[in-house]
């Protein structure tokens, strides 16, 4: 059975440019999390998605930034405009509910110049 | 205060070793508890989780939980330079999703 698929694997962008991060869950799966890595700051919950709704977004960081999940399959991660400080990798996770264990994507490596 | 903390490591054994990773945690409400593993340049893997005070084995892997003390454990058994890799840890409090920890780095020395 196909994990989580995100695209894509690596993004290399100028700022200013929009960025789109794309995640398809696992099948079945109703909680959808969007996740940033940074070497400073670790793993950062930016987004949690129950049933395709918008739960908790306190982690996103500023207006930039935007999320929406319009069916229980996919999920899209913006940006807009790009700065070179959301240089990171950015993974999507699912799991069956929210307490679950969450399986990660293998993530999307993205580089603002 | 951050709500989970681990040491960063990097935390060195020799192969053959046990590795004791450790974590606390701020919230008491926390009700389980997630060992995840992460190597380099790859995505997060579970390990195993625990919900009850005590111990948990799973293969070379053992989770304990100490909830008056606030305190998870993970312990690896006959270390091999193949778990060499960060560890996160990771809790679940009922009020959103799972909260992670900053990781420990551990290294097998063979």
């Amino acid at each position: 059975d196909a994990g989580v698929i995100q695209s894509p694997r690596h993004e290399v962008t100028e700022m200013g440019q929009e960025v789109t991060l794309r995640c398809k869950p696992i099948s079945g799966h109703n909680s959808l999390f969007w996740y940033r890595q940074t070497m400073m700051r670790g793993l950062e919950l930016l987004i949690y998605f129950n049933n395709n709704v918008p739960i908790d977004d306190s982690g996103m960081p500023e207006d930039r930034f935007s999320a929406k999940m319009p069916n229980a399959s996919f999920s899209t991660l913006k940006i807009q405009p790009s700065e070179p400080r959301d240089s990171a990798v950015y993974f999507c996770a699912s799991s069956l509910q929210g307490r679950d264990t969450q399986y990660f994507g293998p993530g999307t490596r993205l580089t603002v110049l | 205060q951050k709500e989970v903390e681990q040491n960063s490591g990097p935390l060195s054994v020799p192969e053959g070793a046990i590795a004791s990773l450790n974590c606390t945690y701020s919230d008491r409400g926390s009700q389980s508890f997630f060992w995840y593993r992460q190597y380099s340049g790859k995505s997060p893997e579970l390990i195993m989780f625990i919900y009850s005070n005590g111990d948990k084995e799973d293969g070379r892997f053992t989770a304990q939980l100490n909830k008056a003390s606030q305190y998870v454990s993970l312990l690896i058994r006959d270390s091999q330079p193949s778990d060499s890799a960060t560890y996160l840890c990771a809790s679940y409090t009922g009020r959103r999703a799972l909260t992670f920890g900053s990781g420990t780095r551990l290294q097998v020395q063979p």
